[in-house]
């Protein structure tokens, strides 16, 4: 069974500030790994979608890597800004085509 | 629309009362999923229709629980006998086909009391 794991579950930076995001992931056998960004009270807006043959995947001040093997794939954000502050969910897709979810990184960008 | 629309935004039922969760999906999009989400967790999944069938319904947590896609696009989550634990968001996502990207509605916020 698919576990996905996000560290960490909760991050408080100062505006401007680099920061990482991490999702590990159990079963290497994965098609795809998606980012989503989750407003309070809201649905999922999708970021990034990495296919299993690509390592990476950017989208203005995102960049996510994907190392399919050792089942890792972080979600890079930079110059950080407080409307960045969000909860992240990754979530990977295995035979079936069923989305696995992480429980989230909620994420702070303090002016 | 040009996103995945979930009616209605809130619900608030009775324990014991029955539910309907509708989902417009984008058009042209034969995928479409359920996923239900607890506060301070993610997603989980429930129910994956392709087209008008089916194709996972492993997720759905026991028999109160039902969702049909009779012509393959608007999609209706059932629940019977609705308990407390069933409060939670439920959210709907389409999308072209497997291993392309998933869009998410606002979600049906669900309030058993």
């Amino acid at each position: 069974k698919q576990e996905v794991t996000q560290i960490p579950a909760a991050l408080s930076v100062p505006e401007g500030e680099n920061l990482v995001l991490n999702c590990s992931f159990t079963d290497s056998a994965i098609y795809n790994l998606q980012w989503f960004r989750q407003d309070p009270g809201k649905g999922l807006t999708s970021l990034l979608l990495i296919q299993s043959s690509q390592r990476e995947q950017t989208s203005g001040r995102l960049n996510a890597s994907l190392d399919k093997s050792s089942g890792r794939s972080t979600l890079y954000i930079a110059a950080s800004q407080p409307g960045d502050s969000a909860t992240y969910l990754c979530a990977v897709e295995t035979s079936g085509s069923r989305l696995t979810f992480g429980e989230g990184t909620q994420l702070t960008v303090n002016p | 629309g040009a996103g995945v629309s979930q009616t209605p935004s809130n619900k608030v039922t009775e324990k014991g009362k029955y539910v309907e969760l509708r989902c417009d999906p984008i058009s042209g999009h034969t995928a479409l999923y359920w996923y239900r989400q607890s506060l301070g967790q993610g997603p989980e999944f429930l129910i994956y229709f392709q087209g008008t069938g089916a194709a996972d319904d492993s997720g759905l947590p026991n028999d109160r629980f039902f969702a049909v896609r009779p012509e393959g696009s608007v999609s209706t989550l059932k629940i019977q006998r609705t308990e407390r634990g069933d409060s939670a968001v439920y959210l709907c996502a389409s999308r072209v086909d497997m291993n392309t990207e998933a869009f998410f509605g606002q979600g049906t916020r669900l309030t058993v009391v």
